[in-house]
């Protein structure tokens, strides 16, 4: 199993410009989360999905939005990049509990 | 007050020691994590613990629910264990954790 993967692990984006951080997993498990940590910081949670088709806010949605098509599948989409947005995204699945993380993707808005 | 507390911040030791990492939480919980983040990003769960200890390796984690509190042992520390340790629980309201600011460990040979 490769686990959860993400791409890319690094972008430099300006302001305005829109991207989607891809995150797919392996595993055939129905929660997926995305979070974002900022320097010195705890992980705070974007979005969070139960399952295909069901998505919900976590702390911090504003800016970004999410789809949830298929298990497998979890993209995040920046609209309008600003430099707030600057931070490092992670992906993560969990199953019964345990938690399972992709590497990260670095992203910078200037 | 945040809803989860770690100390130390930071925490340097020598190659060999004996080392304690602390979390309190002021939430009700089902159970609580422990991950591990090397330099570089990657995040890896080590424990998820709700009740008494749990022991993989050197690690050691340990839960006191009636006190809010668990403590993340390391015994015979090593360069490789440098890392930050990130305690996290769940909020009342399911899946979702609350995570603590974590610990920067660093063991100097």
């Amino acid at each position: 199993n490769a686990g959860v993967t993400q791409t890319p692990k690094f972008r430099i984006l300006k302001i305005g410009q829109s991207m989607t951080l891809q995150c797919t997993q392996d595993m055939n498990h129905n929660y997926m989360y995305w979070y974002r940590q900022d320097p010195g910081m705890g992980l705070k949670l974007i979005y969070y999905s139960v399952g295909a088709g069901i998505t919900d806010k976590g702390e911090v949605p504003n800016g970004y939005n999410v789809s949830r098509s298929t298990t497998e599948d979890f993209p995040l989409r920046l609209e309008l990049a600003a430099p707030s947005q600057t931070s490092v995204y992670f992906c993560a699945s969990s199953y019964r509990g345990e938690l399972f993380f992709g590497e990260g993707s670095r992203l910078t808005v200037l | 007050k945040n809803e989860v507390e770690q100390s130390p911040q930071n925490l340097t030791a020598q190659e060999g020691e004996f080392i304690t990492i602390n979390c309190s939480y002021s939430v009700g919980i089902s159970a609580l994590h422990w991950l591990q983040q090397h330099p570089g990003g990657g995040i890896v769960s080590l424990f998820m613990l709700s009740s008494g200890k749990k022991k993989h390796g050197r690690l050691i984690a340990t839960i006191n629910i009636q006190e809010k509190h668990s403590s993340l042992h390391i015994t015979a520390s090593h360069p490789r264990d440098s890392a930050v340790y990130i305690c996290a629980v769940p909020k009342a309201s399911g899946s979702r954790l609350t995570f603590g600011e974590g610990t920067q460990l660093t063991v100097n040979p």
